[in-house]
This record gives structure tokens, sequence and C-alpha cells, in this order.
């Protein structure tokens, strides 16, 4: 029984890029979450979907930042036109109800 | 505007010794206070959570003890070993919610 997945585990990015961060959720876990974690910071929430839906966003940039969540497939979070204050690791978890399960997390170096 | 604010930012014991991390809030509608062990490069894993309705809860070598008036909590880990070297965060979230607002971590490291 897989855990949360996140892929890739590391990403590297030049300032201008895109970034594409992927999460598939635990089996038969259908709401996910992303945070932000900064270096020595705890976790920011970012975003919570569920399939095909956006619950709650209020904790993403107002630009560059989407999230999806499709009908088949893992979540994207994406991030355009990366800046270097966009580096940190990001994390997803999911959950059935109540427990949040979270993935190994990306981490994100623009250089 | 932190919501959660944990201490020590770093914590060094023993082996055997009793770390105690501490945690306060102060949004009252805060009703679900998990912690959550996070070792280098791996993501943040459950330990232990409580609700206001009780004042300690033990999981094995862990124990949460909540002080719903102080609006505080705190985390005891008995006879710590090296492998709980990690850094741990408190976090709550409100009646309704599924935003869980973090600490800002602690430090951990138990030397042999």
């Amino acid at each position: 029984n897989a855990g949360v997945m996140q892929n890739p585990r590391h990403l590297v990015r030049r300032r201008g890029q895109e970034a594409r961060l992927r999460c598939s959720p635990m089996k038969g876990h259908s709401h996910v979450y992303w945070y932000r974690q900064l270096p020595e910071e705890g976790l920011k929430f970012m975003v919570y979907l569920q399939k095909e839906n956006i619950i709650d966003e209020s904790g993403m940039p107002k630009e560059r930042f989407s999230a999806e969540f499709p009908k088949e497939g893992p979540s994207i979070l994406r991030i355009q036109q990366v800046v270097r204050g966009d580096s940190a690791a990001y994390f997803c978890a999911s959950t059935p109800e109540d427990t949040q399960y979270f993935g190994p997390g990306t981490r994100l170096t623009v250089l | 505007q932190q919501q959660v604010k944990q201490s020590p930012q770093s914590l060094i014991v023993q082996k055997g010794g009793i770390p105690i991390i501490n945690c306060a809030y102060e949004n009252t509608a805060f009703d679900y206070f998990p912690w959550y062990q996070q070792f280098p490069g791996k993501g943040p894993a459950l330990l232990i959570a409580i609700r206001p309705d009780v004042s300690e809860k033990k999981e094995g070598r862990f124990t949460i003890s909540f002080n719903k008036s102080a609006k505080q909590f705190s985390l005891h880990i008995m006879d710590s070993q090296p492998g709980d070297s990690a850094t741990y965060f408190c976090a709550a979230r409100g009646a309704g919610s599924y935003q869980l607002t973090f600490g800002k971590g602690t430090k951990l490291s138990v030397i042999p």
C-alpha cells in the first residue's frame, strides 16, 4: 500500500522557467493539500483540492501559481516564471477524512 | 501573524532524557492538535494528536499534555533515543476546517 508519492524529488530551474510538481495521493484518498516549507520554517498551507475541484486556494500566491487535480492522474502544482524566492520544499498531503498523510516532498531550487 | 508559537527552536538531550517541546496558540476555534516528526529529506509523519476534550494522551513513548485555559500544549518524549533525533512540528486546525497551521519546528538532537 504505497504512501503519498511526489515527483520529482529534486527540481532545479533557472529564473523565468516553469516548474511542475506532481503528487499522487494514497490509494482511496480523494483530497489533496499542498504546503510550502521554507528553510527553518514550518509548513504553510497553499491549496486544497478534491478531484476536479479547487476547494480552497487561500494560501496560494495570486500570480504565477496554479494547481489542479484532474479526474485521472496526479495533482499538479505549477509555478510559472519562477523566481529565487520560490526555492523551497513543496509537500503534498492526502487524506480520506481527518489525518493528513504527507509525501516526501519536492525540493525546488531556482538558480 | 503567527498563530502557533513553538519553542524551543532547538533542543539537545542525552539518551534516556525527556525532551519537552511547547506550543501555544491564539485561535480558540482550533480543536485538533497534531504533532509531526520530520527527518532530513523526508516529509512530516504524524506522531500523535489530541483534541481539547482531554488533558493528556499517550502513545508509546510520546505524550501530549493539553491546557485548554492557557491555550498551550506540549510533547514529551520518554526515554529518548538517538533515533528520535529529528525536527518536530506542532500544528492546529479549526473546527470544520482542513488547513493545518504549523509551528516553526523544534530540532531535537539526542546524544548517546
